[in-house]
Parts: C-alpha cells; sequence; structure tokens
C-alpha cells in the first residue's frame, strides 16, 4: 500500500460528460501528480501541484483541470469527454520537489468514456 | 526536453535467470535522477530502484540493480534470480534538476517469467 488513495477506482460514463477523480497524498507529502495511461501514449504527465499552488503542467487538455486544496488532497475534473479520454489516471504524491524524490502511485481511476 | 527510451517492448526469462531490462535517456542537464517502477496486472505503480547522476556506485535493491553508464546515457535494470511474480510491466523514468520538471517515462518493457 503505497498511502496514496484514488477515488472512485472505476468510472464509467458516456461522452459529453463532467467527472471528478480525487486523490488523497500520502500523510505529510506536500506534492501531488496527475498522470495519465492509455495503451498508445504510455504514461503522460498532467498537472503538478506543491502545497496547494500549480507548479508544473504537460500534456493537459484545456478541458481538464485540476485543484489542489488546503487538506492537501487534489481533484482532477474533466469535462466535455470524449471516447479518447478513457485511460488510467494515476495520482501521485511525494515529500519534496528534488530531483532524487520519488513518487508513490494511487491504485488509479480507471475511466471508460461510451 | 528529457526523453527516456525502452527499446524492448516484451521480454521472456526462465524462473531463477537474471534478465536486463534496457532504458537510454537523452538531456543537457547534468543534475537527474533515473527511475524503475514496475507495473503488475492488477495496475498499481511500485518503485523499484534510484539512480541520482552523481551516484558514483550502481544503485542495488535486494534483487534489482541499475546498471548505470553515464557516457552512454544507459541505466539498465537487472533483475537477478527472476520469479513468477516478476512478470509485470516495467517503467524506466527520469527527473532533471532544472526547475519543477516532472518524472518523464518511457513507454515500458513487459517482462514474463516462465517457470
Amino acid at each position: 500500500d503505497s498511502g496514496v488513495t484514488q477515488t472512485p477506482k472505476h468510472l464509467i460514463t458516456a461522452t459529453g460528460q463532467r467527472v471528478t477523480l480525487r486523490c488523497s497524498p500520502r500523510s505529510g507529502d506536500l506534492s501531488v501528480y496527475w498522470y495519465q495511461q492509455s495503451l498508445d501514449q504510455g504514461l503522460q504527465f498532467l498537472i503538478h501541484y506543491y502545497n496547494g499552488e500549480e507548479r508544473a503542467k504537460g500534456n493537459i487538455l484545456e478541458r481538464f483541470s485540476a485543484q489542489q486544496f488546503p487538506d492537501l488532497h487534489s481533484e482532477l475534473n474533466l469535462s466535455s469527454l470524449e471516447l479518447g479520454d478513457s485511460a488510467l489516471y494515476f495520482c501521485a504524491s511525494s515529500g519534496g520537489q528534488e530531483v532524487g524524490e520519488k513518487l508513490f502511485f494511487g491504485s488509479g481511476t480507471q475511466l471508460s468514456v461510451l | 526536453a528529457q526523453k527516456i527510451t525502452q527499446t524492448q517492448p516484451g521480454m521472456f526469462v526462465q524462473e531463477k535467470e537474471a534478465v536486463t531490462l534496457d532504458c537510454t535517456y537523452d538531456t543537457s542537464d547534468q543534475s537527474y535522477g533515473l527511475f524503475w517502477y514496475k507495473q503488475p496486472s492488477s495496475g498499481e505503480m511500485i518503485f523499484l530502484i534510484y539512480q541520482g547522476s552523481y551516484d558514483e556506485q550502481n544503485a542495488t535493491e535486494g534483487r534489482y540493480s541499475l546498471n548505470f553508464q553515464k557516457a552512454r546515457k544507459s541505466a539498465n535494470l537487472v533483475i537477478s534470480a527472476s520469479q513468477l511474480g516478476d512478470s509485470a510491466m516495467y517503467f524506466c523514468a527520469m527527473r532533471v534538476n532544472s526547475g519543477n520538471t516532472p518524472l518523464v517515462f518511457g513507454k515500458g518493457t513487459r517482462l514474463s517469467v516462465i517457470a
């Protein structure tokens, strides 16, 4: 158990809908990262928050947004969903931002857009 | 920008044998970290081993070791005495020490251990 909690584990929805994925980092970790894993794109970095502030953005679509709350949990909002958004979405946390900080991953949310 | 290349989409190894999973990287930064993660069929990402660019010794963690060749920009993972439970996807990843850079992953190698 990595200590990172992601809910829900599975999500099935229709095109055009909006969903929210939730992540609780390990106790004491200030950094939260979101990744998208699909068969064709592999693991793609979406966004990084550190202690409530956005620190880096990757290949995140404008239809996607995220935030980190004062209690350090994070939410990833996906709107106007398309079939191609079906993927496994990971949240990961780390204590800091040093180059050697390893990321602890949650078990992921499997999103299926029908 | 940093890039990770894993050229072996799939590998087979006999149980109890050693196996090497290849990883090459590209960066112009001098300070960086290299990571290996395992993803079993259950889906979670499990950290295996880390090597810093300034570390002189190759990293080892139990049956895992990292064959770090800086001049060749390679960071191969060696798994000794393979077990059936080692069957999984293995990802090489890198982070450079330039600003708020994320962990960048390779495409992965699927390892199958045969009894």
